[in-house]
């Protein structure tokens, strides 16, 4: 399977546990976009990367959360201290560098935050 | 801020019914709109990308068209299936990398 993939797919913690998510995007793109959905809300956009470069973080990404690319392959999300405001579940896409490109996404990681 | 939104948010349809979801947009800075399906468990699935007022796209049973004057993009459903069953989301883009995404419509077909 060629597609993005993430992992874990679910993760249920504890309040003020520290969790981590991966995302293996598309070999050939060369961006990464993060974005959570909430119960009854469509996807959220939370960060992007061009390369390992993270260009852009949405004021939903508090201190608490921090996103790497290392080497402009895989990228992780950390969530540092979660909060039962954190229980979402977290979308990784890819895409290639063209003017609005169309992001191809994974099935996502769900976080509960217990 | 941009303001994208679907209506209905659910909906239960019998097998073999037709269907249509509305997703709409603010009409000025338009790029593009596209259609996912999400099925539950399963990745996001690119169904459509419109750019031009007056756009039809078909795959299969499933078409869409997008009015960008008046800010709407509809998607029908001919004969519904049980493998429909989904959530269908729409997201705009303004020509940059970001989409802003619809709250989705939740479509179970009833066999």
């Amino acid at each position: 399977d060629t597609g993005v993939s993430q992992n874990p797919r679910h993760k249920i913690t504890k309040r003020g546990q520290n969790v981590t998510f991966r995302c293996d995007p598309i070999s050939e793109h060369n961006r990464l976009y993060w974005y959570r959905q909430t119960l009854g809300q469509g996807p959220e956009f939370l960060t992007y990367f061009q390369n390992e470069a993270q260009l852009e973080k949405s004021r939903l990404l508090s201190d608490r959360f921090s996103a790497e690319r290392p080497k402009g392959s895989f990228s992780t999300l950390e969530i540092q201290r979660t909060e039962q405001g954190d229980s979402a579940m977290y979308l990784c896409a890819s895409s290639v560098s063209t003017l609005a490109p169309e992001q191809y996404f994974g099935p996502g990681t769900r976080l509960t935050v217990t | 801020i941009l303001n994208v939104e679907q209506s209905p948010q659910s909906l239960h349809v019998q097998e073999g019914d037709s269907t249509n979801f509305t997703c709409s947009f603010p009409s000025s800075n338009f790029y593009a709109l596209h259609w996912y399906r999400w099925e539950t468990a399963k990745s996001p699935e690119a169904l459509f990308v419109m750019t031009l007022n007056g756009d039809e796209k078909k795959k299969g049973r499933i078409s869409a068209t997008l009015n960008t004057k008046e800010g709407y993009s509809y998607l029908y459903i001919k004969g519904s299936q049980p493998e429909d069953s989904a959530t269908y989301l729409c997201a705009h883009t303004s020509g940059t990398y970001k989409y802003i995404f619809g709250t989705g419509t939740r479509l179970k077909v009833l066999a």
